[in-house]
């Protein structure tokens, strides 16, 4: 079975800084896409970033970049230029792919626990 | 064009009850999946439905069930609640059942007194 794990509950940084989100995730399987989503107090899930396992290239939308690292089962979210509206609840998800792998039981998000970012102004 | 819409917001019950939470997708969205977010369990997925059929089911008891329209709107029931049900159930859309991005809903609170 997937699993994934986010091991800062809590994280801070000061705005216009650069912070780091960790993310590792356990997989037998080849093919499949990571995200980044934010909860924000509205508790509305956001897309934030994908990644599809078969690109090397790493991910970056504006100021959101990962560092995705396939043998290792790293997924880390980089967030430069924090801003004070960046403060919400971050998780890491793992999902198959399902179109190269067929249908059946592939469609859902395994989620980690989430990392809590606080930005100071 | 709208996003995804759950209703009500904010649901308080007693043990013993039913609950019925209802989820209008994206307009065009024909993939309709629940998750439950609790603060100790995390975010599990609850099921996943397209074309009004049920594609996948999460590790979740019977009481747990869920049906999606002709519309593609989607409900799902709770029935006999116990505590432990209490929770944020989030909705998200999807235009297919492929690999298209997910946008969820802002969820409904349970409370289950």
């Amino acid at each position: 079975a997937q699993t994934v794990t986010q091991s800062q509950p809590e994280m801070s940084v000061q705005e216009a800084e650069t912070v780091t989100l960790s993310c590792t995730y356990d997989t037998s399987e080849s093919d499949y896409y990571l995200f980044w989503y934010k909860q924000p107090p509205s508790r509305q899930m956001i897309l934030v970033i994908r990644q599809e396992a078969y690109k090397q290239q790493n991910a970056t939308e504006n100021r959101f970049s990962v560092n995705f690292q396939k043998a290792a089962k790293s997924f880390s979210l980089k967030i430069s230029d924090s801003q004070l509206g960046d403060a919400a609840m971050y998780f890491c998800a793992y999902r198959r792919n399902r179109l190269r792998l067929g249908s059946g039981n592939t469609g859902k998000l395994i989620f980690g626990q989430g990392t809590t970012l606080q930005v100071k102004p | 064009k709208a996003g995804v819409t759950q209703t009500p917001r904010y649901l308080i019950k007693t043990r013993g009850q039913q609950v019925t939470l209802s989820c209008s997708p994206i307009s065009g969205h024909r993939s309709v999946s629940w998750y439950q977010q609790t603060p100790g369990q995390g975010l599990q997925f609850l099921f996943e439905y397209f074309s009004e059929t049920q594609r996948n089911k999460g590790n979740f008891p019977g009481r747990f069930s869920g049906r999606q329209f002709s519309n593609s709107r989607s409900e799902m029931n709770v029935s006999t609640l116990e505590l432990g049900d209490s929770a944020l159930y989030l909705c998200a859309s999807s235009q297919a059942s492929g690999n298209e991005k997910l946008f969820f809903g802002s969820g409904t609170q349970l409370s289950v007194l």
